[in-house]
């Protein structure tokens, strides 16, 4: 089946500083891949929806110059949250549509942010 | 605006029973409704995936039904194991813009 993997999986770091956080597509290309977020407890809220090779477009609430998405390649895409602070601590999790055109999503392991 | 609503939000039974999640949702113009399982700080494992023109979709002790035009889908689980004490999230998709409901919690006592 699709393989999706997220690096880290666990980070911790201080307040103002930047995190990066890949997701890759193991064994398919991705045309479009989906970055959500998830609070302790809540469910899974999409922050933006990332296409090979243009700009990512974002839900509305979510700060395009704080969460900066990079989709370089169809296997790789890349969430960093800047000048992070403490408020920005969740799971983030990311998920990958094939090229095949079948509209179903393959999710990453997540990736935990603590932000001290 | 797709809204998802998942009904109890938490669930507890003994071991060996059979018992149902609820799934509604507000817009039935929908792709596919798809169950994850979610054990506590790990990701979405896949369950079972409806397409829009399907009724039901099975998997072992799991059974999952759709109904598009109420806006409902329920998951069945025969023969409950405390292995499956996890949240159980339902979500909607239609053209990739996929929304999830808020999960119920499953516990299930040996």
């Amino acid at each position: 089946g699709a393989v999706v993997s997220q690096h880290p999986s666990w980070v911790i770091c201080k307040s103002g500083t930047s995190v990066k956080i890949e997701c890759r597509s193991l064994d398919f290309q991705a045309t479009t891949m989906f970055w959500y977020r998830q609070f302790p407890k809540q469910s899974l809220m999409l922050m933006a929806t990332s296409n090979e090779g243009s700009k990512a477009t974002y839900e509305q609430g979510v700060e395009k110059d704080k969460f900066l998405i990079n989709h370089a390649s169809l296997t790789l895409s890349t969430l960093t949250v800047t000048s992070a602070h403490p408020e920005d601590s969740s799971f983030y999790i990311c998920s990958a549509v094939g090229t095949s055109g079948i509209s179903e999503q393959f999710f990453g392991p997540g990736t935990r942010l603590t932000v001290l | 605006k797709q809204e998802v609503t998942q009904i109890p939000a938490a669930l507890s039974v003994p071991e060996g029973e059979n018992l149902v999640l609820n799934c509604s949702f507000t817009d039935s113009a929908i792709y596919n409704l798809q169950w994850f399982r979610q054990d506590p700080g790990k990701g979405l494992t896949s369950l079972l995936l409806i397409q829009s023109s399907q009724r039901e979709q099975t998997s072992g002790r799991l059974n999952a039904s759709l109904d598009k035009s109420s806006g409902r889908s329920t998951l069945y689980i025969a023969a409950s194991q405390p292995g499956d004490s996890a949240t159980y999230l339902c979500a909607v998709n239609r053209n990739n813009d996929m929304r999830f409901g808020a999960g119920t919690r499953l516990t299930v006592k040996p």
